[in-house]
């Protein structure tokens, strides 16, 4: 098992322009989530999903969509990027009978 | 706002010595999990503690879950260069409301 992927691993966007983050898992969970991790911040929700087909918001959600068509995928948008989205984002999942999170190596943005 | 503090934010030890990290929560927690994230790494799970009062042992890892389910320590016992990394905590509220609450994390470093 590959665990929780994610590409890219670094970014560098202008102010401005949109992208995708992508996030995979292979262990079959239906929860996954995006965090957002800034210095002196800890790790912050940004939005989640509990299966295919639902999505819902966390504590961070401005500025940021996902969608969740299937089991394996969660990606996350940024529709119009903005410095303040410069960040280390990890994407993480897990089963409905554990709380045991695992997360992906993660993605480090830099919005200029 | 941050419902579960996490102290100290920062701990320098001379390698050999201990080092202990606290949680503590305003509000009933049905767990609490620990995880640890080495520089530029994600975070890993180390353990859940479900139980009032509930102690665990990992090798030179102690965690315990206080009584009240409010509180909860991670305690290393003779410190090594490769405990190095921040150390989270994040609790899941009880009751109906059951988001989980993370911990702004303490960093830990080691002299060898």
């Amino acid at each position: 098992n590959a665990g929780v992927t994610q590409t890219p691993k670094f970014q560098v966007l202008k102010t401005g322009q949109s992208m995708t983050l992508q996030c995979a898992q292979d262990m079959n969970h239906e929860y996954m989530s995006w965090y957002r991790q800034d210095p002196g911040m800890g790790l912050r929700l940004i939005h989640y999903s509990v299966g295919a087909g639902i999505t819902d918001q966390g504590e961070v959600p401005n500025g940021y969509n996902v969608s969740r068509s299937t089991t394996e995928d969660f990606p996350l948008r940024l529709l119009s990027a903005a410095p303040s989205q410069t960040s280390v984002y990890f994407c993480a999942s897990r089963g409905w009978t554990t709380d045991t999170q695992y997360f992906g190596p993660g993605t480090r943005l830099t919005v200029l | 706002g941050q419902q579960v503090m996490q102290i100290p934010q920062y701990q320098h030890v001379q390698e050999g010595e201990d080092f202990t990290t606290y949680c503590n929560s305003s509000t009933t927690l049905s767990n609490i999990q620990w995880y640890k994230q080495r520089p530029g790494g994600h975070p890993v799970f180390l353990i859940q503690l479900v139980k009032s009062g509930e102690v665990k042992k990992q090798k030179r890892l102690t965690f315990q879950f206080g009584e009240a389910k409010k509180n909860s320590s991670l305690h290393i016992t003779a410190t090594q260069t490769t405990d190095v990394g921040t150390y989270f905590c994040a609790g899941r509220r009880a009751g109906n409301n059951r988001k989980l609450i993370w911990g702004l994390g303490t960093s830990l470093a080691v002299n060898p």
